[in-house]
């Protein structure tokens, strides 16, 4: 069956990075894009940007034009989120989540927690 | 970019048939689709393209619309149905979702 499993929670200080993972399954991993939505806190699903598995082009929505970074692992069927230069703001929920005109198949989601 | 407008909650009896409303700043054709999401999970996606339900989803979802108004009904409504409904725009770069609908059951 298909499946979305991504890494674990996170407890970051402002200023540090992290980088999340996707890992696919059941299904080629390449045939499909490959989404990323950011949930914050008791908050509505924003959506982040996409990254071409076949070129692994990315492409940020504009509020993640800076210090996000979407990367590829194909020979693992992994997708990847980095955050840089972490914020307060980043505190949330991030899903990846494939990508067929709709959202799918979604991952568990890592909640992550930016905290001095 | 395109806006997506949810009213933001909606109290209902189970057995009763309720209407959940997206609008659109725009035209997105029928590229809207529906995710249930419970609380601490992922969510779930129900209808793609307007009115398709989603292999496994139960009948008593159907979905509906075109351009700028669409709506998500459910009937008849089941206490398990108790969740934040959005609907997501796929038509118009960058793709939106909606503020979410939390249904609650009386």
């Amino acid at each position: 069956q298909i499946q979305l499993v991504q890494s674990g929670p996170e407890l970051k200080k402002p200023g540090e990075s992290l980088k999340i993972s996707c890992k696919a399954s059941g299904y080629t991993f390449t045939d499909y894009a490959m989404q990323w939505v950011k949930q914050a806190p008791g908050k509505g699903l924003q959506y982040m940007g996409w990254i071409n598995t076949q070129t692994g082009k990315p492409t940020y929505a504009d509020d993640f034009k800076e210090r996000f970074v979407f990367s590829l692992e194909t020979s693992a069927s992994t997708a990847y989120l980095q955050i840089n230069n972490l914020k307060n703001e980043d505190t949330a929920t991030y899903f990846c989540a494939r990508w067929d005109i709709f959202f799918d198949y979604w991952g568990q989601g890592v909640m992550v927690t930016v905290s001095s | 970019d395109t806006v997506l407008t949810q009213s933001p909650a909606l109290a209902v009896s189970p057995g009763e048939r309720v209407t959940i409303s997206c609008r659109a700043s725009e035209s997105v054709s029928t590229l809207m689709h529906w995710y249930q999401q419970k609380p601490g999970q992922q969510p779930k996606l129900l209808i793609y393209l307007a009115s398709h339900l989603e292999s496994g989803v139960p009948a008593r979802f159907s979905g509906s619309g075109s351009g700028t108004d669409f709506t998500l009904t459910i009937d008849p409504v089941e206490a398990d149905d108790t969740a934040t409904y959005y609907c997501q725009q796929s038509w118009n770069d960058p793709w939106t979702f909606g503020g979410g609908t939390k249904l609650e059951l009386k």
